[in-house]
C-alpha cells in the first residue's frame, strides 16, 4: 500500500518568507509526528497528533512554527519568517496508533534550505 | 530524561564480516526500542522493535535484544552484505505522553566488497 508522502520533496527559500511543508499520512494511521532532521542537532521531535486530541507541541523550537492536521489526515507544517537555522529535512511518520510500541513509518522529508 | 547513545561510526567492514552497532539508552517509563535504518538517498526506515525487556527483534537477518538490565539493545547481524551500507539509528519511544522517538546519532556502515 501507499505509505507516508511529503511535498514538496525540495524547497529552497529566502530568509524572512514563510513556507508550508505537507504530509499525507498512511491511510487509517491516527498518529502522525514531524520531524526534523540537520547536522546540528540530529534528529529532533516538533509535534504530534493523536486522532482528534489536542496536538502535543512540546518540541516546536519557537513561535514560528505551527503545524495543523485537518479532517484526522493531511498535516501541514507551517515555518514563518524562516532563519538559516531553519534549514533541515523536515520529516512526517504516521503510526496505527498512540502507543508507542507500534513503531512510526517515514516519509521521504522535505530539505528545507533558507538562504 | 530519556536519551539513546550509539557507538560513533563510521563503521566499515568487508562482506560477509560480522556487525555489531552498540546502543544504550535512558528511559523514564517502560520504553520500547527501535532500530530504523536508511539507505543512500533514501527516508527512514524501521528495521525491527522490541517492546519489552527480554524481546528479540529481528527483521533481514538483523536481530537486538532488548536488555532491561544493561539498558542497551545493540544490532547484530551475521554475515553483512554491500546492500546492508546504510545509517542506523537506534531509537526509544517512553510511552508516555506523545510516545515520540528519541534517536541515536546515527551510525554509518558501509561494506566493501
Amino acid at each position: 500500500g501507499a505509505g507516508v508522502s511529503q511535498s514538496p520533496s525540495n524547497k529552497v527559500t529566502e530568509k524572512g518568507k514563510d513556507v508550508e511543508l505537507r504530509c499525507d499520512p498512511i491511510s487509517g494511521h491516527t498518529a502522525l509526528y514531524w520531524y526534523r532532521q540537520s547536522l546540528g542537532q540530529g534528529l529532533e521531535f516538533l509535534i504530534y497528533f493523536q486522532g482528534n486530541s489536542a496536538p502535543d507541541k512540546s518540541g516546536l523550537p519557537s513561535d514560528r512554527f505551527s503545524a495543523e492536521r485537518t479532517g484526522g489526515s493531511v498535516s501541514t507544517l507551517t515555518i514563518q519568517r524562516t532563519q538559516q537555522e531553519d534549514s533541515a529535512v523536515y520529516l512526517c511518520a504516521s503510526s496505527p496508533g498512540g502507543s508507542g510500541g507500534w513503531g512510526q513509518y517515514f516519509g521521504p522529508g522535505t530539505r528545507l534550505t533558507v538562504t | 530524561g530519556n536519551s539513546v547513545t550509539q557507538m560513533e561510526g563510521p563503521v566499515t567492514l568487508s562482506e560477509e564480516a560480522f556487525l555489531t552497532i552498540n546502543c544504550t539508552y535512558t528511559a523514564t517509563g517502560y520504553p520500547s526500542l527501535f532500530w530504523y535504518v536508511q539507505y543512500p538517498g533514501e527516508g527512514l526506515q524501521l528495521l525491527l522493535k522490541a517492546t519489552k525487556a527480554d524481546d528479540k527483534g529481528s527483521n533481514k537477518g538483523f536481530e537486538a535484544t532488548y536488555r532491561k538490565e544493561t539498558t542497551s539493545f545493540h544490532l547484530e547481524k551475521g554475515s553483512v552484505q554491500v546492500s546492508d551500507s546504510a545509517v542506523y539509528f537506534c531509537a526509544l519511544s517512553d510511552g508516555n505522553g506523545a510516545n515520540n522517538l528519541f534517536f541515536g546519532t546515527g551510525t554509518r556502515l558501509t561494506v566493501i566488497p
